[in-house]
């Protein structure tokens, strides 16, 4: 069964350096999410992707995050400059979405846990 | 008040026990209801999802919505060791286009042989 995967699984880094999330979606999808989980808390909606552009973003979603889909089957999220506070699991989504039931379902990748030093 | 409240537990139940897993919710736009699992370090898996008030049963499970409690439940029958994980509640208010996911805190559930 196609899964979305997410590289790398762990990622430590300094604060204030770049890091950059990589995922691979479910092949035929169209929508693609970001969302994190930090230590012990909820999972967070962080952006929606669509047609090439951010169709929803959050509060967390400030200046500091793109997203970007480089090809036709990568979707990455960039953090530019690295807060301790992004310390976090980010899990990436994707959802077919063609107006039929379980194609608006979301799959979530196995997530990337990101330490910021 | 929170948008999606969910007891963390944990909760821990003899192997065969049923199981009862519930979040209430306070936005009434809310109209699509999932079910996810998630394992120690894993991202969370689809169990179970529906959009309109009543019972769906997949298996051992059964996912039931009240709309007018703003009120969801998710029923383990003749649980197993295997069922042991953190089950998360999520909810979007739109079914179609790009949904934002907005999940429980999630319930730790153990399954004791």
């Amino acid at each position: 069964e196609p899964e979305v995967t997410q590289t790398p699984s762990h990622q430590v880094t300094q604060m204030g350096q770049e890091v950059i999330l990589r995922c691979v979606p479910i092949s035929n999808h169209l929508y693609f999410y970001w969302y994190r989980q930090i230590l012990g808390q909820k999972v967070e909606f962080l952006v929606s992707f669509y047609n090439n552009e951010i169709s929803e973003k959050s509060e967390i979603f400030d200046d500091q995050f793109s997203v970007e889909r480089p090809d036709g089957s990568n979707f990455t999220l960039k953090i530019r400059s690295t807060k301790l506070e992004d310390s976090a699991m980010y899990f990436c989504a994707s959802k077919r979405g063609l107006l039929l039931e379980k194609q608006e379902t979301q799959y979530f990748g196995p997530g990337t846990r990101l330490l910021v030093l | 008040q929170k948008e999606v409240e969910q007891d963390p537990g944990p909760l821990s139940v003899p192997e065969g026990a049923i199981v009862s897993l519930n979040c209430t919710y306070s936005n009434s736009a809310f109209q699509y209801f999932m079910w996810y699992r998630q394992y120690s370090r894993k991202g969370p898996e689809l169990l179970m999802y529906t959009y309109s008030s009543g019972n769906k049963e997949d298996g051992r499970f059964t996912a039931q919505v009240d709309k007018s409690s703003k009120y969801i439940s998710l029923f383990i029958r003749d649980s197993q060791p295997s069922d042991s994980a953190t089950y998360l509640c999520a909810m979007s208010d739109r079914i179609q286009g790009a949904q934002k996911l907005v999940f429980g805190q999630g319930t730790r559930l153990t399954i004791n042989p």
